[in-house]
C-alpha cells in the first residue's frame, strides 16, 4: 500500500506571496492532519480534516487554511507569507482520528523557504 | 496541562553500544504512546506504539519500548546501535481532552552515532 505523499517536496517563495501544499493520504484513510516543524518550535499541529470537514485546529493565524476533497486528498494554503513561515510542513493520515487507538502515518514533508 | 517531555536534546553513542531514549508524559489517564524516527529532511516513521496489554513493546529496526505507569514513562531502547540509527526521535502521546483526540509530541532527541 502506498504511503502518504506530499507535493511539492521543496518550495521557495518570497514574502507576501501565497502557497498551496498538497497531501494524498494512504488509501482508505479519511483523516488528514497537518503539522509545521521548525527548529525553534518543534512539531506544531495546524489542523485536521475528516470527511471534508475541519475537525480540529491548532493555534495558527487565519493565514493558514486547508481543505479536504471527497477522495480524502488535502491541501493547505498559506497566504501573505512571512519569513517565519519557513518550515517543514508535514502531513499525516490515519483511518479515523476520532478513535483513541488511531495511528498517524506521516508523509515526507514539504520544505518551504520564504525569502 | 498535558505534556510530553524528552529530557535529552542530544545523545551520542558509539556504534554497537546500547541506547535508551527517555520519554515522560503528563496526563491524568494512560495515553496511547508512540515513538517516531525522523531522518534528515524526511517525514516521521512510526517505530512502535503502545495501546494496552504487555508493557514491553517491540518495534521495527530492533527497537523496543517499555511503558511504566508508575513513572509515566515510555522509554525507547535498542541493545546495539547501528550507524544508520543516527536520526531524531520523537515520542508522542495520543489522548482525549474535551471530547477531542489529539497527538502531543515531545521536542525530540537527536541521536549521533560514533563509528
Amino acid at each position: 500500500k502506498a504511503g502518504v505523499t506530499q507535493t511539492p517536496r521543496y518550495l521557495i517563495k518570497t514574502r507576501g506571496q501565497q502557497v498551496t501544499l498538497s497531501c494524498s493520504p494512504i488509501s482508505g484513510h479519511r483523516s488528514v492532519s497537518w503539522y509545521q516543524q521548525t527548529p525553534g518550535q518543534g512539531l506544531q499541529f495546524l489542523f485536521e480534516y475528516f470527511s471534508e470537514t475541519q475537525r480540529n485546529k491548532g493555534n495558527f493565524p487565519g493565514r493558514f487554511s486547508g481543505r479536504q476533497f471527497s477522495n480524502s486528498r488535502s491541501e493547505m494554503n498559506v497566504s501573505t507569507l512571512e519569513l517565519g513561515d519557513s518550515a517543514l510542513y508535514l502531513c499525516a493520515s490515519s483511518y479515523n482520528r476520532r478513535t483513541s487507538t488511531d495511528t498517524q502515518y506521516f508523509g515526507p514533508g514539504t520544505r518551504l523557504t520564504v525569502l | 496541562a498535558q505534556s510530553v517531555t524528552q529530557p535529552d536534546i542530544h545523545i551520542t553513542v558509539s556504534e554497537g553500544a546500547s541506547l535508551e531514549l527517555r520519554c515522560n508524559y503528563s496526563y491524568g489517564a494512560t495515553p496511547y504512546l508512540f515513538w517516531y524516527v525522523q531522518s534528515p529532511g524526511q517525514g516521521l516513521q512510526l517505530l512502535l506504539k503502545y495501546f494496552s496489554g504487555d508493557t514491553l513493546v517491540q518495534g521495527i529496526k530492533g527497537f523496543e519500548a517499555e511503558f511504566k505507569r508508575s513513572q509515566s514513562s515510555f522509554n525507547l531502547r535498542k541493545p546495539s546501535v547501528h550507524w544508520s540509527d543516527a536520526a531524531e526521535y520523537f515520542c508522542a502521546v495520543g489522548l482525549t481532552t474535551s471530547g477531542t483526540y489529539k497527538y502531543i509530541f515531545g521536542t525530540g532527541t537527536r541521536l549521533k552515532v560514533l563509528a
